[in-house]
């Protein structure tokens, strides 16, 4: 699976968008981005995941470039409960590509 | 609910003891993991096993074992042969390649 380079942490304040950049220059065509984290002190938790096209659901939005080399992940609207640390995997479709957790980005959320 | 279920939270175990911490799982999910954290790191993966009776090695397997006799189960054994037991413990579960994974809420494992 590609690695990842994330930048070790972040800061955002209360109500404004977070913007989390992901580096993947070696992702190969048949590889997902995904996104999951990780409150303190409890399991990950999925976020989104995506191929190619932009994708959004309830929590989030994720951009990947066009040359899929990168991408970010968008919280709108960030709140005290977002600060956590935030993991970008790539992984392929084929049986046996794990999740690799890397060390992701902590993200703190300030008032 | 459906969920993953992770016993118990918190673990303590002497020196030279075999330990066994518990995962349940009532999503019908074929493939189930166990991770282990460290302090200020990621997760790194201990076994996997993608269906019943059947299970690989991760990254780290050495010191730990499991076993997969019910689809809902997959208990992992903390060995006295692992070096430094000492961690946070994850399991996952998961339907398939694409959805990715569902965690349990973890065991706290510390060696007294």
């Amino acid at each position: 699976d590609a690695k990842t380079t994330q930048p070790p942490s972040m800061d955002c304040a209360e109500g404004r968008a977070a913007n989390l950049p992901c580096n993947h220059s070696t992702i190969s065509g048949n590889e997902y981005v995904y996104w999951y984290r990780q409150i303190h002190s409890q399991g990950p938790q999925y976020i989104i995941h995506g191929l190619k096209n932009n994708e959004t659901n309830e929590m989030a939005s994720l951009i990947i470039t066009e040359d899929r080399k990168s991408s970010t992940l968008i919280l709108p609207h960030a709140t005290l409960r977002d600060t956590a640390v935030y993991y970008c995997i790539v992984r392929g479709r084929n049986a046996g590509n794990m999740l690799t957790f890397g060390g992701g980005t902590r993200l703190m959320v300030k008032p | 609910d459906g969920g993953i279920t992770q016993s118990p939270k918190y673990l303590f175990r002497k020196e030279g003891q075999n330990v066994t911490l518990s995962c349940e799982q009532n999503l019908n999910h074929d493939a189930m993991y166990w991770y282990r954290q460290d302090p200020g790191q990621g997760l790194r993966l201990i076994y996997y096993s993608q269906i019943v009776n059947d299970f690989q090695k991760g990254d780290i397997a050495e010191g730990y074992s499991v076993s997969r006799e019910k689809k809902e189960s997959f208990p992992l054994t903390v060995t006295s042969a692992q070096k430094n037991p000492t961690a946070f413990y994850l399991c996952a579960s998961s339907i398939g390649q694409l959805y990715g994974y569902t965690f349990g809420s973890g065991t706290r494992l510390t060696v007294v």
